[in-house]
């Protein structure tokens, strides 16, 4: 129950386009759910993040998309640019647990 | 303002020995974790204080350990180190728990 299921575990999309990442969860009692960006050699940075109270948090060029029913949330890049280029992990958080479960990961190559 | 710092950036150890990281959170925060990342089992929660108290542990064995000072800086130790412990470890840090967590860049530890 405590499992983040992150998906694609690779995406490769041409500039100017959208990349679409999805996550799943189990566990109900999450209730806040990040998305970190990571580039090589640095921490991940947070980038994004929602609370199961609303559907969509939109900032910039980022768009996340939560589905409480399905137990599911999307990270929506839009006009991709390749220094977007990155490794994406999201997370799920239960503030009992006062500990992030992250998902394995996408890495975002965004072609010119 | 200054970010989360962790030193030493990069540590080469032998199989046996001991080893000791220190994170130092950004001002203020009072919240510190510590996670293994790798790329056979992605981001790992080790454990997580708060005004020097541990929150939570993560699955990791008794050989991992860590602490948090009255100024909230922290370290954490690993001894009897074995070849799987590389990785690089990450510290993050916030005011009050795990949501808007700010990750420093990480020490990188081979264990050779």
């Amino acid at each position: 129950q405590q499992q983040v299921k992150q998906s694609p575990q690779s995406l490769i999309v041409q500039k100017g386009g959208i990349s679409i990442i999805n996550c799943a969860y189990e566990n109900t009692a999450f209730d806040y759910f990040p998305w970190y960006q990571q580039f090589p050699g640095k921490g991940p940075a947070l980038l994004i993040a929602i609370r199961p109270d609303v559907s969509e948090k939109k900032e910039g060029r980022f768009t996340i998309s939560f589905n409480k029913s399905a137990k599911q949330f999307s990270l929506h890049i839009m006009d991709s640019q390749p220094g977007d280029s990155a490794t994406y992990f999201c997370a799920s958080l239960s503030g009992g647990y006062n500990k992030l479960i992250f998902g394995a990961g996408t890495r975002l190559a965004v072609h010119p | 303002k200054a970010g989360v710092t962790q030193t030493p950036r990069y540590l080469i150890k032998t199989r046996g020995q001991q080893v000791t990281l220190s994170c130092s959170p950004i001002s203020g925060h009072r919240s510190v974790s510590w996670y293994q990342q790798t790329p056979g089992q992605g981001l790992q929660f080790l454990f997580e204080y708060f005004s020097e108290t541990q929150r939570n542990k993560g699955n990791f064995p008794g050989r991992f350990s860590g602490r948090q000072f009255s100024n909230s800086r922290s370290e954490m130790n690993v001894s009897t180190l074995e070849l799987g412990d590389s990785a690089l470890y990450l510290c993050a840090s916030s005011l009050t728990g795990p949501d808007g967590y700010t990750f420093g860049s990480g020490t990188r530890l081979t264990v050779v």
